[in-house]
């Protein structure tokens, strides 16, 4: 079993739509939880970035941590043909002071966005 | 240049063959990473530099792979007698910090896809 777990999709919405993504994970050592973007054949570029549990709003996008279940949100809200992309979540721990940035990624979730 | 820089950005070899990977960091990043991402799946971590120092390998699949930063700035993978199961996009990844809590500030480049035959 893979320490993080996505469902790869395909989602397809509507333009205007919320969309709902969702990462589960396993190692309870992870605190930092990460959302990338990725469009195709081009690197992952960070959208939200969120320490340990709650909620963080920036512009259309809320990210949701909830340690005690083990389980991560990204919502998009008034989706745009433009948020078409595989959307990748990201977590990284603390273990042994040892915090360089070493990230463990979801499979994705590709989306669609159709006007 | 403005941001993380790889070359090449496709690469075919013929099973057996050797290949090298480059990648430019921003500049001043302190931190550099590689990533192998295979069709469908998310990047899976393979090894980290702090400047010029290795300081984790575990994620290399076997022996054949090898990276390098000896000057701390450019990276190189390097890929001895690939096999088809090396065919992946390789994802370099530059960050300022060394270390801390902000862990999530990676600069991802467009990835070297390497195709095996």
């Amino acid at each position: 079993q893979k320490e993080v777990e996505q469902d790869p999709g395909p989602l397809s919405v509507p333009e205007g739509a919320i969309v709902s993504l969702n990462c589960t994970y396993s190692n309870s050592a992870f605190q930092y939880f990460m959302w990338y973007r990725q469009y195709s054949r081009k690197g992952p570029e960070l959208l939200m970035y969120t320490y340990s549990s709650g909620n963080k709003e920036d512009g259309r996008f809320t990210a949701q941590v909830d340690k005690s279940s083990k389980y991560i949100s990204l919502f998009i809200r008034d989706s745009q043909p433009s948020d078409s992309a595989t959307y990748l979540c990201a977590m990284s721990s603390n273990a042994g002071g040892t915090s360089y940035g070493k990230l463990t990624f979801g499979q994705g979730t590709i989306l669609t966005v159709h006007p | 240049g403005a941001g993380v820089s790889q070359s090449p950005r496709y690469k075919v070899a013929k099973r057996g063959q050797d290949v090298a990977l480059r990648c430019d960091p921003i500049s001043g990043h302190v931190s550099l990473f590689w990533y192998q991402q295979a069709l469908g799946q998310g990047p899976e971590f393979l090894t980290y530099f702090q400047n010029e120092a290795q300081l984790d390998k575990s994620g290399l699949p076997s022996d054949r792979f090898f990276a390098e930063r000896p000057e701390g700035s450019v990276s190189t993978l390097k890929i001895q007698r690939t096999q088809q199961e090396d065919s992946a996009v390789y994802l370099c990844a530059s960050s300022f910090l060394a270390g801390g809590p902000n862990t999530g500030e990676l600069f991802f480049g467009e990835g070297s896809r390497l195709t095996v035959l």
